[in-house]
């Protein structure tokens, strides 16, 4: 089945101590991107990528980083983790543009203690 | 800079009744707007996109260029419509961003 999935889907953790999450997708997208879905704002972009190797930065980039250095995998790296981004975060995979139709992750919901 | 603004959190309608949900954009290109929509415990998908000009589920979207304006209408909504709206603005920046607004919740009442 051609989907977009993410690892963990939740995750309880503390103040300053680095985690990943994980991004795949089985569909060959060029494009894949991560966002953050917060109560009134809605989803804002952290990071996006046009292709392997190929990373830009989203509205709200602090305090995270991610890497593409596979086409199916783009995973989100917070190095020091804080209250702050306790949020539930989604990948997304385009054909080739951000401008294509994304394809949606199930979300990973982060508390950060 | 670029704004998509959807106006209304929570719209409530009865069952059979037009619903239009609104979104205004701040973009001085050319915009690639779309529509997407999350169901109860399912992920988010599009829904509709402006370029394609097509109706699902019954829904349309047309873009106003000149009220910077993609609202989404349905004349008789239905109660399986009930969930969360989101239109968004993509746009090349040498890169492309995505941005979206803060949503609608249209509840359908029977």
């Amino acid at each position: 089945e051609a989907q977009v999935t993410q690892n963990p889907r939740y995750l309880i953790t503390v103040t300053g101590k680095k985690l990943t999450v994980t991004c795949s997708q089985n569909m060959n997208h060029e494009y894949m991107s991560w966002y953050r879905q917060d109560p009134g704002l809605g989803l804002r972009q952290i990071y996006y990528s046009m292709n392997v190797e190929v990373t830009d930065k989203g509205d709200v980039p602090e305090g995270y980083k991610v890497s593409r250095k596979e086409k199916r995998n783009f995973p989100l790296i917070l190095e020091s983790p804080s209250p702050n981004q306790t949020s539930l975060y989604f990948c997304a995979s385009a054909v080739q543009r951000g401008t294509d139709t994304q394809y949606f992750g199930p979300g990973t919901r982060l508390t950060v203690l | 800079a670029q704004r998509v603004t959807q106006p209304e959190k929570l719209l409530s309608v009865f069952k059979g009744a037009p619903v239009e949900l609104k979104c205004n954009y701040s973009y001085s290109g050319s915009p690639e707007l779309f529509w997407y929509v999350q169901y109860s415990r399912q992920r988010l998908q599009l829904l509709l996109r402006h370029i394609s000009r097509e109706s699902i589920k019954g829904f349309t979207a047309d873009l106003n260029k000149g009220e910077t304006s993609f609202h989404l209408k349905k004349p008789f909504a239905q109660e399986e419509d009930s969930a969360m709206y989101y239109c968004a603005l993509s746009y090349n920046t040498g890169g492309f961003k995505t941005i979206f607004g803060a949503g609608t919740r249209l509840f359908v009442k029977a």
